[in-house]
């Protein structure tokens, strides 16, 4: 079963607007981390934010923040501010409790930004 | 620090062939991952260990086999190569409750 869900395969967003990439995980674990990971055409993978699913105040790094709606299951990456570097896949992550403390991917998103 | 180092970065591999891909790392995390990423589906889980000594299958396991021999290095073996192992092969390394660190890639092509 597909625990974390990235429903925007491709998004656009003009140079110095706001961009929010969805996700939507799946886990009946009350303990697990989310995150969410950068990776440029160059193709290595960066570490942007993390958000606990019992921090109670929205994750933020910088001109990136996470919107967290526990109840919808849901960790929106918002990138404020956007800049041409910022084109990249984003990739969401959710960390459970368990043996292997395994990161689930979803699929990820490619954004665009256009000057 | 060199955190997460990948050996090799590139490699063609004919049909049977095998080949050891090495991560070390330098962090003392005691958990580590194999991933390997295909378009359109993200990282998917090969095989990953818990500490020295140990591996534990993940969610596409079959064709590769892993080692961790000592807590710095977790080595993916591929015994017999087939066109269906080409992807870029991901190291990750972490501590408990941390985000995973990567290495950069192995781009493998199997012909």
């Amino acid at each position: 079963a597909q625990k974390i869900t990235q429903t925007q395969p491709g998004m656009f967003v003009q140079e110095k607007e706001a961009v929010t990439l969805d996700c939507t995980y799946d886990t009946s674990d009350p303990s697990y981390g989310l995150f969410w990971y950068k990776q440029p055409s160059s193709g290595e993978m960066i570490f942007l934010i993390y958000q606990g699913s019992y921090d109670q105040q929205n994750a933020t790094e910088g001109r990136y923040s996470l919107n967290f709606q526990k109840a919808r299951k849901s960790a929106n990456l918002v990138i404020s501010a956007s800049q041409l570097g910022d084109s990249a896949m984003y990739f969401c992550a959710m960390r459970e409790r368990g043996y292997g403390q395994n990161f689930v991917f979803g699929p990820g998103t490619r954004l665009s930004v256009l000057p | 620090n060199a955190g997460v180092t990948q050996t090799p970065k590139f490699r063609v591999l004919k049909t049977g062939q095998s080949m050891t891909l090495l991560c070390a790392q330098d962090m003392n995390h005691e958990y580590m991952y194999w991933y390997r990423q295909d378009p359109g589906m993200g990282l998917r889980l090969i095989h990953y260990s818990v500490g020295e000594g140990t591996t534990a299958k993940g969610e596409v396991p079959d064709g590769y086999n892993v080692s961790r021999l000592k807590k710095q290095n977790f080595l993916l073996g591929l015994e017999s190569a087939a066109p269906s192992q080409t992807s870029v092969y991901f190291c990750a390394s972490s501590y408990l409750d941390t985000e995973a660190f990567f290495g950069q890639g192995t781009r493998l092509t199997v012909v």
